[in-house]
């Protein structure tokens, strides 16, 4: 079966760096691309920006350009999303959902991450 | 960037009863609207995707309609596992948006 399972919660201070992961299995990585969405507690969802895990490329909400950056290892089915220069404000769960390419919805998500930047 | 709307913020309603969600897109993006059910600590799941088809698997008491700008999330009769936050996510433009979400209380 379809799953999506991300890496554990994390605790940064202002102005570090995160990275989260996404591995995936039951299907075939390559064939999906893979979103990332973020919810600060109790708020709405943000899409953050997708990757193409068969070639790489990437687009990015404008919101978090030069700020994030996603990659992928197709060796392990394993999606990442990386935050740089972070934010009290970046404190959020941090979803993977991938979507097939010929259809416009994402149908399967991780079950989060909880990012939580504190001084 | 397209804004998603969604009404009512937050709903009370009981076990049996129909309901209506709204989402209203600030310009046209024909049938491209998503809707998903968050569970208190869950991550979204997919209920509905291009307006009205139903995911596999989703009980047919959901049903979704509209296009342009106008859409909406029926409920036909509320059942006890229904009492979460729905929203609406635009897949027309990128970026993808979301409405701010639908908090569905118990009565």
């Amino acid at each position: 079966q379809v799953q999506l399972v991300q890496s554990g919660a994390e605790v940064k201070k202002p102005g570090a760096s995160v990275k989260v992961s996404c591995k995936a299995s039951g299907y075939t990585f390559t064939s999906y691309f893979m979103h990332w969405v973020r919810q600060a507690p109790g708020q709405g969802l943000e899409w953050m920006g997708v990757i193409n895990p068969s070639g790489g490329s990437t687009s990015y909400a404008q919101k978090f350009q030069g700020r994030v950056t996603m990659t992928r290892d197709t060796s392990t089915s394993t999606a990442y999303m990386e935050v740089s220069s972070l934010r009290s404000e970046d404190t959020a769960f941090y979803y993977c959902a991938r979507q097939k390419p010929s259809t416009t919805w994402e149908d399967y998500w991780g079950q989060g991450t909880l990012v939580t930047v504190s001084s | 960037d397209i804004q998603m709307t969604q009404s009512p913020s937050s709903l009370s309603a009981s076990v049996g009863d129909r309901v209506t969600i709204t989402c209203r897109a600030s310009q046209s993006i024909s049938s491209y609207l998503n809707w998903y059910q968050q569970k208190p600590g869950k991550a979204p799941t997919l209920l509905i995707y291009t307006a009205s088809t139903l995911q596999s698997g989703v009980p047919s008491r959901f049903s979704g309609s509209g296009s342009g700008t106008d859409f909406t999330l029926t409920i036909s009769s509320l059942q006890p596992e229904d009492f979460a936050i729905y929203f609406c996510q635009q897949t027309y433009r990128t970026p993808r948006s979301f409405g701010q979400g639908t908090k569905l209380e118990i009565k």
